[in-house]
Order: structure tokens, then sequence, then C-alpha cells
């Protein structure tokens, strides 16, 4: 089945440190998303990516890096630059086909300790 | 930038009664709607969306939402809820103009109780 995969599920950090999340698509999407959830804010946009190679800043991309190497994978960076890292993220794609909608990953949970 | 604001962040509701979730967004000459479901630790999962045609959308698990462009609203409703529908849903709209990018709402809780 075709679909979004985050890993790992839970991941604990200490200060100071780097950490990459991955995300990994097969529905053959052009565009992926990283978002931060909070409780009670919603969903923040991080960066996303429109094609290979290419990438855009969203509204809290500080703190954050990402690459677009291949189609397939967008992995996201939380540099130590990152004053309040612990959150939840999700990844989604959307692409010809999808018909405008998002397809979600089940989210990696991130606790800096 | 596009604004979505749900107007409550939380609503608890009894067994089989109806509910309606609110929605509003800044006002843009062409937008499409998304509502989505997110249960607890999990990714979101698109419940309907507007895009073009009829203003009254029906979506999975039985709810529907309408677009009411003069009030620029996309409300959700369910008749009869179920205990399962307890979860956190969100409110999303993209600019016609900026296709691919999805912006929020906060979302509200809905919590159903026996």
């Amino acid at each position: 089945d075709g679909g979004i995969t985050q890993s790992p599920k839970y991941l604990f950090r200490k200060e100071g440190q780097n950490v990459t999340l991955s995300c990994e698509q097969n529905l053959n999407h052009d565009a992926m998303y990283w978002y931060r959830q909070d409780p009670g804010q919603g969903l923040r946009l991080i960066y996303y990516s429109q094609i290979v190679n290419d990438f855009q800043k969203g509204d809290i991309a500080e703190g954050y890096s990402v690459s677009r190497e291949k189609k397939e994978s967008f992995p996201l960076t939380v540099t130590s630059a990152q004053k309040n890292p612990t959150a939840f993220y999700l990844c989604a794609s959307s692409g010809e086909g999808s018909n405008y909608g998002y397809t979600f990953g089940s989210g990696t949970r991130l606790t800096v300790v | 930038a596009q604004s979505v604001t749900q107007l409550d962040s939380q609503v608890p509701v009894f067994e089989e009664a109806p509910v309606e979730l609110r929605c509003n967004y800044s006002s843009s000459v062409s937008v499409y709607l998304f509502w989505y479901v997110q249960y607890p630790n999990q990714g979101l999962q698109l419940l309907l969306k507007y895009l073009s045609g009829s203003t009254l959308v029906k979506g999975i698990n039985g709810f529907e939402a309408e677009f009411n462009k003069s009030q620029t609203s996309f409300h959700l409703r369910k008749p009869s809820v179920h205990i399962s529908d307890t979860a956190e849903y969100f409110c999303a709209v993209m600019r016609g103009s900026t296709l691919g990018r999805l912006y929020f709402g906060r979302g509200t809780q809905l919590t159903v109780w026996p």
C-alpha cells in the first residue's frame, strides 16, 4: 500500500544535539511538507518542497534544516539552534492524483531531555 | 497569508446528539477547503473537501460540511455522533493562487460522552 512513513515514532534528544527525523513516501508525490504541532496551536509549517533539489521556508523555519535529494525522501534536521524543539512533527505529501489533498505520516514525537 | 479560525477549541457532546464544528477563513477569490481528523498520537486523515460544485460536501464517517462563500465559512456537521468520533478536527484552506500550501486552523477537540 502507498503511504508515508515517518521514523522513529518517539525520539529523545539531549539539549545541544542535532537530530534528524525521517520521512519517506511511495506515492510518487512531487510535494512534501513538514509541520510542527503543539497543543492548542494547530499545525505550523516548517519547510516544504515542491520538487527535488528545491525547498522553501515555511512560517517557523528557524532552527530547522531539510534536504530533498530524492523524490521519495524529505528528512528534517532539528538543530541545537531550535530553542524549544519538544513537539509532535508531521510530514505530508501531495501531488498528481491526490486532488489537492495531503497524505500525512503518523508523526514523530520529539522530546528534549 | 490565509487565516483560518476554528471558533471552538473544545466541543463536548453526548452520544447520538448532533454536532457542528465551526470554521471561518479570511476571504479570497478562490479557495479549496478541507476538514481533517486526528486521533491521539496519529497523523491527520482527510474527512472531506470542497473544490468546486455543490456547496454541501459529504465525507467519511457520516460527516458533511457546507461551503458558504458569503459568510466565508465551512462548518462541519454530523447528525448523530458516536464515542468513536472523539478526536481533534482541523479545518484547512488552500488558496487557488498558491496551489499546494495548506493553512490550518488551531483545531477543535470533539469529546463524545456516553
